[in-house]
């Protein structure tokens, strides 16, 4: 079945860091688009960032300096590693396979950042 | 970074009506956007991609048009498990950028 599974949401004080993690399966992350998309409460979607093919990565402008995108070919997942995390960072971080629209979806986790 | 609008916010429709949303980009993104289906408490389900494209199981009903900077979504027959927040997004440029929803609801 071709599914992507996320992990490692929580809570986090502000100024931490927090990793989450995409597993895939069914298809093969390194050959594909992949990104980030990230939901506040009760708002709307917003792109995160995005790992192409190649390897190259970009970023929002919300999180630049402080989320990086990587993948493990090897385990088939997907990673964000977040750090210097603010209140406003707190959301539902689905991945999702880019082709670029996004055709499929994790469930999401979600990251709570509070003191 | 280009700026995606979207109208109405939110709409009260009869189950069998016509339903149109409209989404608009702050510049040309030729035919390169997409409708999203986020019904409460789930996922987002790509429902429309390079503006008129239905994606692979998605009930005819649902059909979208447009170019340039200006879309519409339609959905032919309202039925009541259409009861949720739709979203635009264009993938012309990066960064990818969504509208800001529609919530429809039945009237």
């Amino acid at each position: 079945e071709v599914q992507l599974v996320e992990s490692g949401g929580g809570l986090v004080q502000p100024g931490g860091s927090l990793r989450l993690s995409c597993a895939a399966s069914g298809f093969t992350v390194s050959s594909n688009y992949m990104s980030w998309v990230r939901q506040a409460p009760g708002k709307g979607l917003e792109w995160v960032s995005v790992i192409y093919s190649g390897g190259s990565t970009y970023y929002a402008d919300s999180v630049k300096g402080r989320f990086t995108i990587s993948r493990d070919n090897s385990k088939n997942t997907l990673y964000l590693q977040m750090n210097s995390l603010r209140a406003e960072d707190t959301a539902v971080y689905y991945c999702a396979r880019a082709r670029p629209y996004f055709d499929l979806w994790g469930r999401g986790t979600l990251v709570t950042v509070s003191s | 970074d280009i700026q995606m609008t979207q109208s109405p916010s939110s709409l009260s429709a009869s189950v069998g009506d016509r339903v149109t949303i409209t989404c608009q980009a702050s510049q040309d993104i030729s035919n390169y956007l997409s409708w999203y289906q986020q019904k409460p408490g789930k996922t987002p389900k790509l429902l429309i991609y390079d503006a008129s494209n239905l994606e692979t199981g998605v009930p005819s009903r649902f059909s979208g048009s447009g170019s340039g900077t200006d879309f519409t979504f339609t959905i032919s027959s309202l039925q009541p498990e259409d009861i949720a927040t739709y979203y635009c997004q264009q993938y012309d440029n990066l960064p990818y950028t969504f509208g800001p929803g529609t919530k429809l609801e039945i009237k």
